[in-house]
């Protein structure tokens, strides 16, 4: 079965940057684009970018232009995504989510990143 | 790449349909039959219930529907349940691999 594992919850103080990992199984890793969306607490969805699991490019929101980075890792099946220069609003769940292009139809388990000094 | 406009909340009693809005734009809503419907319950992740506009995953039950008119998606729930009470989040693509997301709407089943 399909899973998108991810790393743990996460502390980080303002400035600093934070790296949160996803691990798929369950399919062809190179036949789905990764995409990671967050949710701040009380609010909505948020696409941030994606990451086409092939050859590795990238297309960021026009919002984390230059302060986000996504990887990945073939060998194994691994996506990363770097948000860096973090302030209190970066406080949220990052979900990694396979996208299917007609919608998202795989979602990970959540990673809640708390930013606080 | 601003957020789809979407009510709030809406109510309804068990049984009853109630209809979720979702607008945006001729370059995302409007441009592409690529509008999806997500289900989030509070704690959980959200759950894909409505992709390519129309269409339900399986296992999703068809009391659930979708269409679009213009720059206006809509997602209906019909025979309410009390086990729809939950958030809802619309999604459109909207070009060179972007996705836009809704306001999200809140359902309570009164």
């Amino acid at each position: 079965q399909v899973q998108l594992v991810q790393s743990g919850a996460d502390v980080k103080k303002p400035g600093a940057s934070v790296k949160v990992s996803c691990k798929a199984s369950g399919y062809t890793f190179s036949d789905h684009y990764l995409y990671w969306v967050r949710q701040a607490p009380g609010q909505g969805l948020e696409s941030m970018g994606m990451i086409k699991p092939t050859t590795g490019s990238t297309a960021y929101s026009q919002k984390f232009q230059g302060r986000l980075t996504l990887t990945r890792d073939t060998s194994t099946n691994t996506l990363y995504m770097d948000l860096s220069s973090l302030t209190s609003d970066d406080t949220a769940v990052y979900y990694c989510v396979r996208n299917t292009f007609s919608g998202f139809d795989f979602w990970g388990q959540g990673t809640l990143v708390t930013v606080s000094s | 790449q601003s957020a789809l406009t979407q009510p709030r909340s809406v109510s309804g009693s068990p049984g009853q349909s109630v209809t979720i809005s979702c607008t945006g734009t001729s370059s995302d809503v409007g441009g592409y039959n690529l509008v999806s419907w997500y289900q989030q319950h509070p704690g959980k992740g959200p759950r894909l219930i409505i992709y390519d506009v129309t269409e339900g995953p399986s296992g999703v039950p068809d009391r659930f529907s979708g269409s679009k008119s213009g720059n206006t998606a809509s997602l209906t729930i019909s025979g309410l349940q009390a086990e729809d009470e939950a958030d809802y989040y619309c999604s459109s693509y909207a070009g060179r691999d972007i996705y836009v997301f809704g306001t999200g709407t809140e359902v309570t089943v009164l």
